[in-house]
């Protein structure tokens, strides 16, 4: 079974720029999360989404939107790029929303810095 | 709110050796999961190992094992006969048993160095 696919592994943009990411999860995975991970902040979670609804979201500013499709495939989206946007995003799959007894199953992550 | 603090932020260790990486955590909730993740150079965070805090017995795989202190909130991890393979930063992870989604809260993360 091919792993958690991230599209694409780096970018640079320009601050006041907008960017979207992707994330294709396992075959067979519903929910799709996605976090932050910087070296002063760590890791951090953004949002969650199962059968193409946000169900969770972490402490980030409207900015930071995303969206599911049917096929379980996720998009997030960074709109007016600020420095502090520089870092590494990661998406997650797991087999079943709704029970944190699932494991989390992680992509490479794209590598995005905002010059 | 849930917290997860890792005390140390680097750890050097032999091959063939064994460490221990700490993890406390807070919360006030009774049904969670807790995990360790390892994110090597290439950056795929890989789990390692998961333990559910109903169940006393403690996780292990293969190399891997965890001491869970569930009244002192505390899950460590160690890693027997450590290997070149395992430099890596290591993540500690709680997430609630809750129907509303799967968030993972993580620790700072400890980077471990193996040597020859």
């Amino acid at each position: 079974k091919a792993g958690v696919t991230q599209t694409p592994r780096y970018l640079i943009k320009t601050r006041g720029q907008q960017v979207t990411l992707s994330c294709s999860p396992i075959s067979g995975h519903r929910s799709v999360s996605w976090y932050q991970q910087t070296p002063g902040q760590g890791l951090q979670f953004l949002f969650e989404y199962f059968s193409e609804t946000q169900r969770n979201k972490g402490n980030f500013p409207g900015r930071f939107s995303g969206r599911q499709f049917s096929n379980s495939r996720s998009e997030m989206n960074v709109s007016t790029l600020e420095l502090g946007d520089s870092a590494l995003y990661l998406c997650a799959s797991s087999e079943m929303g709704g029970s944190s007894k699932n494991i989390q199953y992680f992509g490479a992550g794209t590598r995005l810095s905002v010059l | 709110a849930q917290t997860v603090t890792q005390s140390q932020p680097e750890m050097s260790v032999q091959e063939a050796e064994t460490v221990t990486l700490s993890c406390t955590y807070d919360t006030s909730e009774n049904n969670y999961y807790l995990f360790w993740y390892k994110q090597p150079p290439s950056r795929q965070m890989i789990l390692v190992i998961r333990q559910e805090a109903y169940k006393q017995q403690n996780a292990t795989e293969n190399r891997f094992s965890v001491n869970f202190q569930k009244a002192a909130k505390s899950f460590s991890l160690k890693i027997s006969d450590s290997q070149l393979g395992d430099t890596a930063m290591y993540f500690c992870a709680f997430t609630r048993f809750n129907q509303a989604g799967t968030a993972l809260i993580f620790g700072k993360g400890t980077t471990l160095s193996v040597s020859s």
